[in-house]
């Protein structure tokens, strides 16, 4: 099946700078979410990026299929933008998604 | 617009007992997953579900676990009996249509066997 890897594994931002988080998938898939697992535990569905670019607000995500890599940048950084980012891939027919381990982020004031 | 709905958020009972978790995909969605959380295992698929019928249960643990979905805007997962290793968070989600949609999740329930 497919493998999602997340890298950094961890990430600690002052308020008010930029990240970028970056998530490579073994094969190629037709299925892309980045969702944000915040301190209360709900996850939170951020975009769905099977390939190009969108933009919501201070975020932003490219996907670039051909090469199996999707990034999501964060600017200016607040300390709600803590807790875990994870990102997810499928190919099969039925939406099925394998998640990456997921970038803990910690933004401090 | 309402979103998934699991019942209940927190469930805290002894092993050996029967466990039933609840979902309510959101309305017009026909596709379900549900989801386990640990810290070893991060988030697993357990099995998901197309107009009601269950497609790929492979993430089932073993026999203890059961899923259902008796109709479209219902199914349950249940785990009897319970053991302590089945401590989690287990999140429910649903898309629209079969192919290539995003999917959205419930805020989970927070299950500890004690």
């Amino acid at each position: 099946g497919i493998q999602v890897e997340q890298s950094p594994p961890d990430l600690i931002l002052q308020e008010g700078a930029n990240s970028t988080l970056r998530c490579n998938f073994s094969d190629s898939v037709n299925n892309l979410q980045w969702f944000h697992q915040n301190p209360w535990g709900q996850l939170i569905n951020l975009f769905y990026i099977p390939s190009g670019t969108k933009q919501n607000g201070r975020l932003s995500a490219t996907t670039v299929a051909t090469e199996r890599y999707s990034l999501l940048y964060i600017s200016s950084s607040q300390t709600t933008d803590s807790g875990v980012y994870f990102c997810a891939g499928g190919m099969e027919y039925g939406n099925k998604l394998v998640f990456g381990a997921g970038t803990i982020l910690r933004v401090k004031s | 617009d309402a979103g998934v709905i699991q019942s209940p958020r927190h469930e805290v009972t002894e092993m050996g007992q029967e466990v039933t978790l609840r979902c309510k995909p959101i309305s017009g969605h026909n596709s379900l997953f549900w989801y386990r959380q640990t810290m070893m295992r991060g988030l697993e698929l357990l099995i998901y579900f197309n107009n009601n019928v269950p497609i790929d249960d492979s993430g089932m643990p073993e026999d203890r676990f059961s899923a259902k979905m008796p109709n479209a805007s219902f199914s349950t997962l249940k785990i009897q009996p319970s053991e302590p290793r089945d401590s989690a968070v287990y999140f429910c989600a649903s898309t629209e249509g079969t192919s290539n949609q995003p999917q959205h999740f419930g805020d989970g329930t927070r299950l500890s066997i004690l």
